[in-house]
């Protein structure tokens, strides 16, 4: 199985700031990545699949880049509405593996 | 519009079998893409139970394999999901979702609402 490994595990920062979460693919998985976004009690919610390409309706301070094992999830300027646990998933080929995520709160 | 609902018991009790099923409206699950189960145990983060596609091919997290079925009825428009020999480690939110297929991978671009199954005698 392809582990994902997430960094950091949390993280606090100021409304307007810019916030990059990393993910590591334990071997490459070119870019069959997606980022997903998990406000506290909601569902997970995608955001951006194939590493980059922005789901319809997201804002556009959220960005993805990277390919083969290393990826980023950018959000351009921190809002409020932002608080929420970010994971993102390979899906090179089942079986399918998620981050452990990383919480994002205001600081 | 898409939409995803689940349904099954909240509660069950050790060694018996998780039974949940996932009603889709909005599209015909015929439709060319699979059809997953997602679960989060409290305070936890995602795991990737299983997929199926119309065509009934599937495919399942090793460490569930050995416990999980996953069926889908396209009369009915619902997949399901059986999962054998629970106990307290199965307690979780259980997630149904859409995936757009990439070879026998996928992402998740629709989800239910979610439902919490509780395992305890």
């Amino acid at each position: 199985d392809i582990q994902m490994t997430q960094s950091p595990s949390s993280l606090s920062a100021s409304v307007g700031d810019r916030v990059t979460i990393t993910c590591r693919a334990s071997q490459g998985i070119s870019n069959y990545l997606a980022w997903y976004q998990q406000k506290p009690g909601k569902v997970p919610k995608l955001l951006i699949y194939a590493a980059s390409t922005l789901q319809s309706g997201v804002p556009s301070r959220f960005s993805g880049s990277g390919s083969g094992t290393d990826f980023t999830l950018t959000i351009s300027s921190l809002q409020p509405e932002d608080v929420s646990t970010y994971y993102c998933q390979n899906y090179n080929s089942a079986p399918l593996t998620f981050g452990g995520g990383t919480k994002v709160e205001i600081k | 519009q898409l939409q995803l609902q689940e349904s099954g018991p909240g509660l069950v009790k050790p060694s018996e079998t998780l039974s949940l099923t996932c009603t889709v409206s909005g599209y015909s699950i015929s439709g060319g893409y699979y059809w997953g189960w997602i679960r989060q145990s409290p305070g936890k983060g995602l795991e990737w139970i299983g997929n199926i596609y119309h065509n009934r091919n599937t495919y399942y997290s090793p460490s569930l394999r050995s416990r999980v079925t996953i069926s889908v009825d396209t009369s009915k428009n619902q997949f399901s999901l059986k999962l054998g020999s629970v106990t307290a480690a199965d307690t979780a939110v259980y997630y149904c979702a859409r995936g757009r297929p990439y070879g026998s991978g996928s992402f998740f671009d629709y989800w239910g609402q979610g439902t919490l199954v509780s395992v305890s005698s």
